[in-house]
Parts: structure tokens; sequence; C-alpha cells
């Protein structure tokens, strides 16, 4: 059965350094990957998704997450963190067979100035 | 382009009564997908509809259904409701069947059961 395990629920930075959201999966297929975002009070927004192709995935708002199957991770990084970055972060793996979306608990990334 | 809509934004019900929410996709995706965000227990697939059609279902009770209209908007219905069910619901629509398609959220609807 596929799984995805974040390994943070809370993270925090301050403004200007980097940002590092750590998440494993479990899949007995090739899995699909995905990043969202949710701001308070609102839906999910895609930052980027993962299907095979290159292994560095670059998303929207300076993000990028790298897929080490060895590892099994799909870590999200960036480089240089802002304000307007604290939201909840989720990792998602899909696996084509029919199953939907399942997704990881989150991590919620603080910012600090 | 007009993004996932969901209706109403907030809807407060007591224990056995029914909810009704509603979601318009994005225009020109035709799966609708429906997930439960309740506190402690993450986001969880409830539904997933394409072309009018049923495709998938979570691990729900079976008082959780809905449905696809012809021009792909979509209902969840709620019935016998329980306090456990406040939750906030989240549509998601995508451009071509299977859910290795990204998904594009709306902001959900808000269900408190008093």
């Amino acid at each position: 059965a596929q799984s995805v395990t974040q390994l943070d629920s809370h993270v925090s930075v301050s403004e200007g350094t980097p940002v590092l959201l750590r998440c494993n999966y479990s899949s007995s297929y090739s899995p699909s990957l995905f990043w969202y975002v949710q701001h308070p009070n609102k839906g999910l927004q895609l930052l980027l998704k993962y299907t095979s192709a290159a292994t560095l995935v670059k998303g929207i708002n300076g993000f990028e997450a790298e897929f080490k199957k060895s590892e099994t991770s799909f870590h999200l990084t960036k480089p240089s963190a802002h304000m307007s970055d604290a939201a909840e972060y989720f990792c998602v793996v899909s696996d084509w067979g029919g199953t939907a979306l399942i997704f990881g608990k989150g991590t919620t990334l603080s910012v600090s100035s | 382009e007009a993004g996932v809509t969901q209706s109403p934004t907030h809807l407060i019900k007591t224990r056995g009564q029914q909810a009704t929410l509603r979601c318009s996709p994005i225009s020109g995706h035709t799966s609708v997908y429906w997930y439960q965000q309740a506190l402690g227990l993450g986001l969880q697939f409830l539904l997933w509809y394409d072309e009018g059609e049923e495709r998938n279902r979570g691990n729900f009770p079976p008082r959780f259904s809905g449905r696809q209209f012809p021009n792909y908007s979509s209902e969840l219905n709620v019935n016998a409701l329980e306090l456990e069910d406040s939750a906030l619901y989240l549509c998601a629509s995508s451009s071509r069947e299977g859910p290795n398609q990204p998904q594009h959220f709306g902001d959900g609807t808000r269900l408190s059961i008093l």
C-alpha cells in the first residue's frame, strides 16, 4: 500500500534562511509525488509534481524537491525563506490504478523575522 | 480562469440532519474529488467522480454520498450527521481522469455539527 511520512510536524526558520521539509514515501509502483501548500482557511495549492521525469523538480515560489529512489525520499527545499512561506505543507503520493491522492499529515512551517 | 468554487463557505447543522455541499470545477476539468480535513485526522480522500461516474471511494460510511452533474459540478451529501463529521470539506478538480494529474483545490466548506 502507498503511504507517505512527513518527518517533522513543525519546522521553524528565520527569514532568509534555507527551508527543508522532509518526506519519505512507500509505494509498490513507480510513484507520482506532489507537494501542496495550505495557507490558513484556504484550500491547497500545488507547489510541484514529480512523475518520473527529472529527479530534481522545480516548483513555484522558489521551492524545489529532489526524488531519491534509493532513499524513498522527496524532500522539499527553498534556499531562502520568506515570511509569506509560513503555511502547512503536505507531501502527497499517488499510484496509477485508481487510488486517489494520499496525504501526509502535514508540516507546519513558521518563519520568523 | 476561475478556480474551483465551493459553496457554502460555512454550514452549521445539528446531529441527525443532512448536509449538502457543492463544488464547481475549473472549466474543462472532468474529474472532481472530495476530501475531508478533520482536526487531528489530516486530509482524507472521500470520493472521486469523473464523467458523471463514481470512480473511487475512500474509507467512509455510506451516509457520505455524492454525485456529479452533466456540467461536471458535484454535490457531496452527508446524511445522519454526527459530531465527528465536523471538518473542512475540500473539493478538487483535475483535467484528466486519474489521480496522477495535479488537482486544483477550492477553499472548502467548513461544516460544523452542534
